[in-house]
């Protein structure tokens, strides 16, 4: 079973909708991030969280929000979508105190807003 | 603010080729630089150097860190067309969060 899942893998979606994105992981680990990848532009930080009652912006929050349920759970919220919204989503994760930085990332959510 | 910029963009080469791929950064408290393979997929991790000079190697992969010049380099020899990639290159910074480049799209030719 994979240790990060992202639910929808795939989700096409009308300009002004709510979206959410949830993110799912079996590792233990405390930290875990959502980006989102455009072509040309890398991945892109959107929020982060560090443990259950911390959450972080990243460098492209406007537009998104985000809840960290518990600690293997954390969703990211489009709270009325628009098109250039439109892009690959990351959710990752991290171990506090792992010296190597590491993240490992779940498979992607492809989220198209028409 | 925390930059990681990488070289080139995208490079086409033919199988057997070697190819050297580029990052340098400026991050605030640098602890380490990544570098990440991604496919049609999520990126996977490929190494981590934290110290100038020492070559991390993985098979036909190598790294190299310079922490004076802010560079890093990825090496790939005998290239194959199962490396066709984007290779990332990433360095946490402030909160030790990553900030990633942009990413070179590597494509190799049978």
């Amino acid at each position: 079973d994979a240790d990060v899942t992202q639910t929808p893998r795939n989700r096409i979606t009308k300009t002004g909708k709510r979206i959410m994105l949830e993110c799912s992981q079996t590792k233990g680990h405390d930290r875990m991030y959502w980006y989102r990848q455009d072509p040309g532009l890398g991945l892109r930080l959107i929020y982060y969280s560090f443990d259950v009652k911390d959450i972080n912006k990243g460098e492209i929050s406007d537009g998104y929000s985000v809840s960290r349920q518990a600690q293997a759970k954390f969703s990211l919220s489009l709270e009325s979508a628009i098109p250039n919204q439109t892009a690959l989503y990351f959710c990752a994760t991290s171990d506090w105190g792992n010296p190597t930085d590491t993240q490992y990332f779940g498979p992607g959510t492809r989220l198209t807003v028409l | 603010e925390d930059k990681v910029v990488q070289s080139p963009l995208s490079l086409v080469v033919h199988e057997g080729d070697t190819v050297t791929l580029n990052c340098s950064y400026e991050v605030t408290n640098f602890r380490s630089l990544l570098w990440y393979k991604q496919e049609k997929k999520a990126p996977t991790f490929l190494f981590m150097l934290t110290s100038s000079g020492i070559e991390k190697k993985s098979g036909r992969l190598s790294s190299i860190l310079d922490k004076k010049e802010l560079f890093s380099i990825l090496n790939i020899t005998a290239t194959q067309t199962g490396d066709s990639a984007v290779y990332l290159c990433a360095g946490p910074g402030s909160a030790r969060q990553l900030t990633f480049g942009s990413g070179t799209q590597l494509t190799v030719l049978p």
